[in-house]
């Protein structure tokens, strides 16, 4: 079955980077794209950007500069990271999968890693 | 790009329908047909409802059914269960090529 399990919470200063992972098996890793979500607390949800199958990436205009999605194909596992945090950047953050190229949609979501930035 | 505009509740008594909507703009919502809806009870990872505006992955019960109007969508759950608590987000594909999510609303059954 489908799973992507995220590494867990961390803590972080002001200014610093964090780096999660999102490691996915049951199907085959390099035929899908994956997303990046975040949610602040009691907040909604605001897309991050994605990595496409064949490793390229698109980050809206908000996040460019600061982030960046990589992948290791060989432990089928995706990569975030966030740098300069600061404490807005306190959220859950999400990996999801797009079910197939064109779709537009999220089918399988990792249970979210807690990311809080506090001095 | 801003966030989809949703009502911040909606409620209603077990066995009723409600209908949450989705506004958006001709940016988001009126181009594309590349609506999805999730909910997400709180303190999980959100689950997907409907996608392509009105259709149901396997597995979700045809009480949940989506449509689209113009720049809005909407999401009806007819004949509501006490397990339909949760909050629900809907998203569209934009035309600069970036998702945007709703602002989310908060299902009670009474």
């Amino acid at each position: 079955q489908v799973q992507l399990v995220q590494s867990g919470a961390e803590v972080k200063k002001p200014g610093a980077s964090v780096k999660i992972s999102c490691k996915t098996s049951g199907y085959t890793f390099t035929n899908y794209y994956m997303h990046w979500m975040r949610q602040a607390p009691g907040q909604g949800l605001e897309w991050m950007g994605i990595i496409y199958s064949g490793g390229g990436t698109s980050y809206p205009q908000n996040f460019q500069g600061r982030v960046t999605m990589t992948r290791d194909t060989s432990t089928s596992t995706v990569y975030m990271e966030l740098s300069s945090l600061r404490s807005e950047d306190t959220a859950i953050y999400y990996c999801a999968r797009e079910p197939h190229s064109g779709a537009y949609y999220f089918d399988y979501w990792g249970q979210g890693t807690l990311v809080t930035v506090s001095s | 790009q801003s966030a989809l505009n949703q009502p911040p509740s909606v409620s209603g008594s077990p066995g009723q329908s409600v209908t949450i909507s989705c506004t958006g703009t001709s940016s988001d919502v009126g181009s594309y047909n590349r609506v999805s809806w999730y909910q997400q009870p709180p303190g999980t990872a959100p689950k997907v409802m409907i996608y392509d505006v009105s259709n149901r992955p396997s597995g979700v019960p045809d009480r949940f059914s989506g449509s689209k109007s113009g720049n809005t969508a909407s999401l009806t759950i007819s004949g509501l269960q006490a397990e339909d608590e949760a909050d629900y987000y809907c998203c569209s594909y934009t035309s600069t090529s970036i998702y945007v999510f709703g602002t989310g609303t908060k299902v009670t059954v009474l």
